[in-house]
């Protein structure tokens, strides 16, 4: 059974510093990772999808991965009221089965 | 507008009733998914399905049915719903077959049993 980590928080960090957060997987075979935004009561929203290793950058956030330490992350920079959701990483091994999803990191941005 | 709908979006029912919620992608997307989510438990997926006709049980599919007649749509079906199924419901598309690229989701369906 495929497994995905997140420390479920409460992350707080103050409005305009760097958010910082991690993800690890269990299977070595994943290929593809992605972070959801949810706000509570709605639907998971795609913010950043990664396939390599490196850092990935779409404005305010940078995704990274690390295949060998089988780690992801995601930073927000100037991080914004607004940002204060949860956030779901999850993986695919390209199976028929999708995406695995980790049970989410709840972040809090005080003003 | 490219999106994926769910209907109801609320649902209050008794144990025993059966119930479908509908799911509809404008998409074209070949794949289709099922999750819910609960308090502490994440999204767990129900059932998908990689093209028409073709469906699969995902980690927690007992208590529910689906099928996939149409590419657009993906009803998920409770026969005889209990408590236990009581849950906030998500269908999902995504354009490649396995699912493994991006999933768009819907807006949810919060369904109570009683």
């Amino acid at each position: 059974q495929k497994e995905v980590e997140q420390n479920s928080g409460p992350l707080s960090v103050p409005e305009g510093a760097i958010a910082s957060l991690n993800c690890t997987y269990s299977d070595r075979g994943s290929q593809s990772f992605f972070w959801y935004r949810q706000y509570s009561g709605k639907s998971p929203e795609l913010i950043m999808s990664i396939y390599s290793n490196g850092d990935k950058e779409d404005g305010r956030f940078t995704a990274q991965l690390n295949k060998a330490s089988q780690y992801v992350s995601l930073l927000i920079r100037d991080s914004q009221p607004s940002d204060s959701a949860t956030y779901l990483c999850a993986e695919s091994g390209g199976g028929a089965d999708g995406l695995t999803f980790g049970k989410g990191t709840h972040l809090i941005i005080q003003p | 507008e490219a999106q994926v709908t769910q209907n109801p979006r609320y649902l209050i029912t008794v144990t025993g009733k059966k119930l479908t919620v509908t799911c509809s992608q404008n998409m074209n997307h070949e794949y289709m998914s099922w999750y819910r989510q609960d308090p502490g438990l994440g999204l767990r997926q129900i059932y998908y399905s990689m093209n028409v006709e073709v469906t699969d049980k995902g980690d927690v599919p007992e208590g529910y049915k689906v099928s996939r007649k149409e590419k657009r749509n993906f009803p998920l079906i409770l026969e005889s719903p209990s408590p236990n199924q009581t849950s906030l419901y998500f269908c999902a598309s995504s354009l490649s077959a396995s699912g493994d690229y991006e999933q768009y989701f819907g807006p949810g369906t919060r369904l109570t049993v009683t």
